[in-house]
């Protein structure tokens, strides 16, 4: 069984709409929850994390987490062309003191004109 | 520019070789990881090294040999490699203490291994 999830893609969304990202996993000891973006070509930089159940919210980005349902999920409001790149979905199990930082295999998000 | 440098940023070999992957951290960070990242596949974590000490083995082949002889500097040796083992290899650190963001991770930009 995969540790984390996601559906590889390609999302296609219109200029100015809202994409939605999803992400399970299945670990219910992970602690904290990130969402990566990697343009191609390039190292994955973090975007959003979240550690309560809810949302949190970071410009046009909203990470929403719901860990009864072991679901994570980034929301990009206004989607622009420079958006265009893979979203990694990230969790962390902190064992033995220091990071272990497990990541879905991405989904690749294409916002067209 | 994200204070993690790696090289060399390509690299090929045969499967006979003996080669080396250098990641340097510029940012004081405590903890250093070499992940693997093949296409359409997860990033794979191989090893973590917090506070120069290796304490993430993550099931990877002896022909994989990790080095970290200072917090700054983390070496991935690599000898008699398969053709499968052709990826990008990717290093990243992060600060492990409080204040930080648990589990913010700062990669360079891969070193990209081809195997023959």
């Amino acid at each position: 069984q995969k540790e984390v999830e996601q559906n590889s893609g390609p999302l296609s969304v219109p200029e100015g709409a809202i994409a939605s990202l999803n992400c399970t996993y299945s670990d219910r000891g992970s602690q904290s929850f990130f969402w990566y973006r990697q343009y191609s070509g390039k190292s994955p930089e973090l975007i959003m994390f979240i550690y309560s159940n809810g949302d949190k919210e970071d410009g046009r980005f909203t990470a929403q987490l719901n860990k009864a349902s072991q679901y994570v999920s980034l929301l990009i409001r206004d989607s622009q062309p420079s958006d265009s790149a893979t979203y990694l979905c990230a969790v962390n199990l902190i064992s033995g003191g220091y990071n272990k930082l497990i990541f879905g295999a991405g989904t690749r998000l294409a916002v067209h004109p | 520019e994200t204070g993690v440098t790696q090289t060399p940023r390509h690299l090929v070999m045969g499967m006979t070789n003996k080669k080396s992957l250098k990641c340097e951290q510029h940012l004081g960070h405590n903890a250093m990881y070499w992940y693997k990242q093949s296409a359409k596949k997860p990033l794979e974590l191989m090893f973590v090294y917090s506070l120069e000490e290796r304490v993430e083995n993550n099931s990877v082949p002896s022909r994989f040999s990790p080095e970290c002889p200072n917090s700054s500097h983390l070496f991935l040796h690599l000898h008699t490699l398969q053709p499968e083992d052709s990826a990008l290899y990717l290093c990243a650190s992060s600060q492990d203490r409080e204040g930080a963001v648990a589990g913010e991770l700062f990669f360079g930009e891969g070193s990209r291994l081809t195997v023959l």
